[in-house]
């Protein structure tokens, strides 16, 4: 069965840059759409952007200055980067897959996630 | 930008109860384009419903999604009591490409 898991620094001071990675367990990189959504304490899902297995990549434009996903396929890893954090910027982190399909028009789901990793902005 | 809606904020149920969520977007979304999920406290977002109306893998019959245009709801028809948890529904196809409804909680009355 496939699983997504975070890592990552679960404190990361105002200013500085939040770095986490997802590694797939027991499935490909290849075909999907890896994927970052976050979710303040408390509050709704916001996504912050995908990385294609062959490096393509999305961004939220409300986040696109600040944001840089990477993708190493031979540890069946993806990475995001998120720049001068601020307290904004705290929040549990999930990675996911997005499955995009066509069927009488195109489809897009996530339907893997991960359990997610809580990050703070604090010094 | 595509602004998704729900309502009602909050719906106390009891088990067995019926449960209507509804999702409004601001613009027509592609009834493809529109997917539901469940999130129950400490736990990731589950996939309920894609493309408005499929059921994900694994997901009982008693979840059922409907809906076109600026207009979608989720039907819960009698509430099991591991169905106490929030629903979200999302969109693909604006911009940003994707979003999410603030969530409906369906809580036990």
């Amino acid at each position: 069965q496939v699983q997504l898991q975070e890592s990552g620094p679960g404190l990361v001071k105002p200013s500085e840059t939040l770095s986490l990675t997802c590694t797939i367990s027991r499935g490909a990189i290849t075909t999907y759409y890896w994927t970052w959504i976050r979710q303040p304490p408390g509050k709704g899902l916001e996504w912050i952007g995908y990385i294609y297995y062959s490096g393509n990549t999305d961004y939220n434009p409300s986040l696109k200055s600040r944001v840089t996903m990477s993708v190493d396929t031979s540890k069946n890893q993806f990475s995001l980067k998120l720049t001068s954090v601020t307290a904004a910027d705290t929040a549990m982190y999930y990675c996911a897959r997005g499955t995009k399909g066509y069927d009488n028009g195109w489809y897009w789901y996530f339907d893997l996630w991960g359990r997610g990793a809580l990050v703070t902005v604090s010094s | 930008e595509i602004v998704l809606t729900q309502s009602p904020g909050t719906l106390s149920l009891s088990p067995g109860d019926g449960a209507t969520l509804s999702c409004r977007a601001s613009q027509s979304v592609s009834s493809s384009a529109l997917a539901w999920y469940q999130q129950k406290p400490g736990q990731a977002p589950r996939l309920l419903v894609y493309g408005a109306s499929r059921r994900a893998t694994g997901i009982p019959d008693r979840f059922s999604g409907s809906g076109s245009g600026t207009d979608f709801t989720l039907t819960i028809s009698r509430l099991e009591p591991e169905d106490f948890a929030v629903y979200y529904c999302q969109q693909f196809g604006g911009s940003p490409p994707f979003s999410f409804g603030p969530g409906t909680k369906v809580d036990i009355k």
